[in-house]
């Protein structure tokens, strides 16, 4: 059983569509990350929310944390081919120790 | 590129066999954690090491086993290797100050077949 629920599991959209993925828990967190993994490399963190009901926004993306700081949810306007990749949540448990991943959503931006 | 460098990029070995993987974190990160990825198990979080001690601990099967050096580089070792053992390996530090925002930069990982 994971800890970190994440859905959809693969989403296919087109260019210049919107999207919502979602990372979801029973547990509570200290904080929660986002990542972008492309094939063949490491994980690149996109951001970090502590706060609960914090909203972050870079550019195109939009990172929810929920008021009870057990899920988050990550939201791409306007999405583009570059934006394909896996993307992860990670919440961290306890105070300054591990971050446990969630599976992640595989999203495919067609051009 | 994050920084942190891994070695070997590829391995390919026999079942039975033990392999060490090998990292070096990003100039001034005092962390490093190792993370196991497979396509069943996703990211999983294998062990924390901080300036020379162990941090914090994963799902770390007891064949396998990890240390850092004083000079922050790092190594973990998979003994008695199985073929469930062929995942990717990534390495990642922080400067293990931030707490609970701590950044975790990944290094490319190596990609371990076991035959």
């Amino acid at each position: 059983t994971q800890l970190l629920e994440q859905s959809p599991q693969f989403l296919s959209i087109q260019e210049g569509e919107n999207l919502t993925v979602y990372c979801n828990s029973s547990s509570v967190f200290s904080s929660l990350q986002w990542y972008r993994q492309e094939p063949g490399e490491g994980p690149v963190l996109l951001v970090t929310v502590v706060t609960g009901g914090e909203v972050k926004k870079l550019k195109r993306l939009t990172f929810q944390f929920g008021d009870a700081r057990k899920d988050s949810s990550l939201h791409i306007t306007a999405a583009q081919p570059g934006d394909t990749g896996l993307y992860l949540c990670a919440g961290m448990m306890n105070y300054g120790q591990n971050f446990v991943f969630g599976p992640g959503t595989r999203l495919s931006v067609l051009p | 590129d994050s920084g942190v460098t891994q070695t070997p990029k590829h391995l390919i070995t026999a079942t039975g066999q033990r392999v060490t993987l090998r990292c070096s974190p990003r100039s001034g990160d005092l962390s490093v954690y190792w993370y196991q990825q497979s396509l069943d198990q996703g990211l999983q979080f294998l062990i924390q090491y901080y300036n020379g001690e162990e941090r914090a601990k994963g799902n770390i099967l007891e064949r396998f086993s990890a240390q850092q050096f004083p000079d922050l580089h790092s190594e973990l070792n998979l003994s008695s290797l199985e073929l469930g053992d062929s995942a990717l390996y990534f390495c990642a530090s922080s400067d293990g100050t931030s707490g609970v925002a701590d950044t975790q930069y990944f290094g490319p990982g190596t990609r371990l077949t076991v035959l």
